[in-house]
């Protein structure tokens, strides 16, 4: 099955930074790979997602790259502000069956006023 | 858009009782449903999937007898917590892939918090 590691665990930025975080799957099957937002006590929301036939998509100060030969996908928040503070996972998915996505470790970012 | 509910929102119970959680579908039909556990600090991990008619895949290390699941309709999955322990309390999310919609996106519920004593 699908393995999906995520990185940092904890990240803290100064309101108005950047924010990276980083995922690496081990399936190069893989075609579809979604980030979504937590905040605590609440359902996963699906902030951006990108397939395996891109490598780069934008949302407004939200971005996400997918490197396929590496295995890699990064989530780029710009200009953050404190209502990004949540927990972010990044997900895989394997194509066929029943949409079934990976989940990864998960990234408690906090954006300090 | 599409919309998942849950049932309760969340439950206390005493240990050795069973709980019984709501996934619904409410403006779409889903012959799929996934259950997943989440302890707190912790990620999502998906139990099993639940398929209409038929009986649900359980993932490795999920105990089947104690997690019984039942989807007897389109717009209904339900997760029965059999001889609940304290090790139990979690929060429990479901969610229904976008297939009859043709979308990539999973749907999720709001979660049921089980808290055991």
């Amino acid at each position: 099955g699908e393995n999906v590691e995520q990185h940092p665990s904890t990240l803290s930025v100064q309101e108005g930074d950047s924010a990276v975080i980083k995922c690496t799957y081990s399936d190069s099957a893989s075609n579809y790979f979604p980030w979504y937002k937590q905040e605590l006590g609440k359902r996963p929301q699906l902030i951006i997602d990108i397939r395996s036939n891109v490598g780069e998509k934008k949302d407004q100060r939200i971005a996400v790259t997918l490197n396929k030969t590496a295995k890699h996908f990064s989530l780029h928040i710009t200009e953050t502000q404190p209502e990004d503070s949540a927990v972010y996972f990044c997900a895989a998915r394997l194509p066929g069956g029943y949409q079934k996505v990976t989940f990864g470790t998960g990234t408690k970012l906090q954006v300090i006023p | 858009g599409a919309v998942v509910s849950q049932h309760p929102s969340w439950v206390i119970c005493k240990s050795g009782t069973s709980v019984k959680i709501e996934c619904r579908s409410l403006d779409f039909q889903a012959t799929t449903m996934f259950w997943y556990r989440q302890f707190p600090k912790q990620s999502l991990m998906l139990m099993a999937t639940s398929n209409e008619g038929s009986k649900a895949t359980y993932e490795q290390g999920v105990e089947k007898d104690k997690f019984l699941i039942n989807h007897a309709s389109l717009t209904l999955s339900t997760l029965t917590v059999t001889s609940a322990h304290p090790e139990d309390s979690s929060f429990y999310i479901c969610s229904a892939p976008g297939l009859a919609m043709a979308t990539d996106t999973q749907y999720f519920g709001p979660g049921t918090r089980l808290t055991v004593l």
